[in-house]
């Protein structure tokens, strides 16, 4: 089974600050997928396919990597963006779907 | 537009079943799989199992195969899942989620709260 494992677990920023989150992965994956989860809601399908922006995501995000490393970047931190967020990703054999612990992304 | 309306939360007894369900509209409900996700209080997402609506085919994650159940209602355009000899650990927030390439539908969760 892959593991995922998010760093950092918690970091803040400020408005205006470029933020990174990383998505390491035991085993080597094709793509990696995130999700924003914001207090009492569902998560929502935020890039796909590794660097995709799901539909209404704004373009200051972006999502980069390959193998067993890749990452969420917020070119310049606004509020809004405050939230928590999951990477996942796919094995086909067995068919499996795995989380990330989770970063949480506070406002500064 | 696609739409996963879940059940309302759910008070159980230790020992005890419980069946929750995910009903779809705005789109053809056996055009996307269903899959089940779990999150414990303050916790991270655990995928549990999937549905393929159309077939009843099923999979699970092998942690939940003697937990959770995963049917269909396919004249309802209804998914079910049971959950069987509750414990606290239970105690969680469960999503449906409609799977295309990746989750991009779902539902609003349910909280399952295991207590005597």
């Amino acid at each position: 089974e892959i593991v995922l494992t998010q760093s950092p677990t918690t970091i803040a920023a400020s408005p205006g600050e470029k933020v990174t989150i990383t998505c390491r992965a035991s085993s080597s994956v094709s793509y990696m997928y995130w999700y924003q989860q914001k207090p009492g809601a569902s998560p929502k399908p935020w890039i796909y396919d590794t660097s995709k922006l799901a539909s209404g995501v704004p373009n200051r995000f972006s999502g980069s990597g390959s193998g067993t490393s890749y990452s969420l970047t917020i070119n310049t931190m606004e509020t809004e963006d405050a939230a928590t967020y999951y990477c996942q990703q796919w094995s086909s054999t067995p068919p499996t779907w795995t989380f990330g612990g989770g970063t949480k992304l506070e406002l500064k | 537009q696609v739409n996963l309306l879940q059940s309302g939360a759910a008070l159980v007894k230790p020992g005890a079943s419980v069946k929750l369900s995910c009903k779809a509209s705005g789109y053809t409900f056996t055009d996307y799989y269903i899959h089940w996700v779990k999150q414990s209080h303050g916790k991270s997402l655990e995928w549990i199992g999937y549905i393929n609506p159309n077939s009843g085919y099923t999979n699970y994650n092998e942690k939940f195969k003697s937990k959770a159940t995963l049917t269909v209602d396919k004249s309802t355009n209804t998914a079910y899942m049971e959950l069987s000899r509750l414990t606290s650990e239970d105690s969680a927030t469960y999503y449906c989620t409609g799977e295309t390439t990746y989750f991009d539908y779902w539902g609003q969760g349910v909280m399952v709260t295991v207590s005597s």
